[in-house]
């Protein structure tokens, strides 16, 4: 079983478009985490929110923690091919060892 | 780059043998976990060390194993291998145990059982 599912799985946008991918779960989360991973690469932290209703800007990237803290989204403005990638979110929780990863939404932006 | 390194970069064996991954970890850092990454799916949790010492595990059987070097350099071992086995095996580093800690990422091992 998923602890974490993403949606949409796939996204195909033209240069220019604004997009949204969400992050959900019925477990609640310490911090959540947002990656890029780029084909042949590890996955690149982009950020990291804590507090439940946290919204951190990353230039055109917008990062929200649901206040339950069991869901995030991640909002791109004005999408540019160099953000094509797979964006995976990921869960901890306080006192564990583990982090547990979303399934991933794999982005495709075409010039 | 995040200074974490893997080697080899990719790798095929054949059902039954037994494989041996490497991650050197960034300078600094004193924990190191291991993910296995389906192709089209999110890493899986397979183990931590933390100071040369098992720290967590994940759903995993126990022919997947670990050690931890005294520099914090680490190797994943997989023995009696599975067709299911093949995937990307990511390494991270962090500076401490517990996942309040960033961790960074090495490129992977892709590895094909055939």
């Amino acid at each position: 079983t998923q602890l974490l599912e993403q949606s949409p799985q796939f996204l195909s946008i033209q240069e220019g478009e604004n997009l949204t991918v969400y992050c959900n779960s019925s477990s609640v989360f310490s911090s959540l985490q947002w990656y890029r991973q780029e084909p042949g690469e590890g996955p690149v932290l982009l950020v990291t929110v804590v507090t439940g209703g946290e919204v951190k800007k990353l230039k055109r990237l917008t990062f929200q923690f649901g206040d339950a803290r069991k869901d995030s989204s991640l909002h791109i403005t004005a999408a540019q091919p160099g953000d094509t990638g797979l964006y995976l979110c990921a869960g901890a929780r306080r006192n564990t060892d583990k982090l547990i990863f979303g399934t991933g939404t794999r982005l495709q932006v075409f010039p | 780059e995040t200074g974490v390194t893997q080697s080899p970069t990719h790798l095929i064996k054949t059902r039954g043998q037994q494989v041996t991954l490497r991650c050197s970890s960034q300078s600094g850092h004193n924990t190191v976990s291991w993910y296995q990454q389906a192709l089209g799916q999110g890493p899986q949790f397979i183990f931590q060390y933390y100071r040369e010492e098992e720290n967590g595990r994940g759903n995993f059987p126990p022919r997947f194993s670990g050690l931890q070097f005294p520099n914090y350099s680490s190797e994943l071992n997989v023995n009696a291998l599975e067709l299911d086995d093949s995937a990307l095996y990511l390494c991270a580093s962090s500076r401490g145990q517990g996942m309040g800690e960033t961790q960074y990422f090495g490129p992977g091992t892709r590895l094909l059982v055939l």
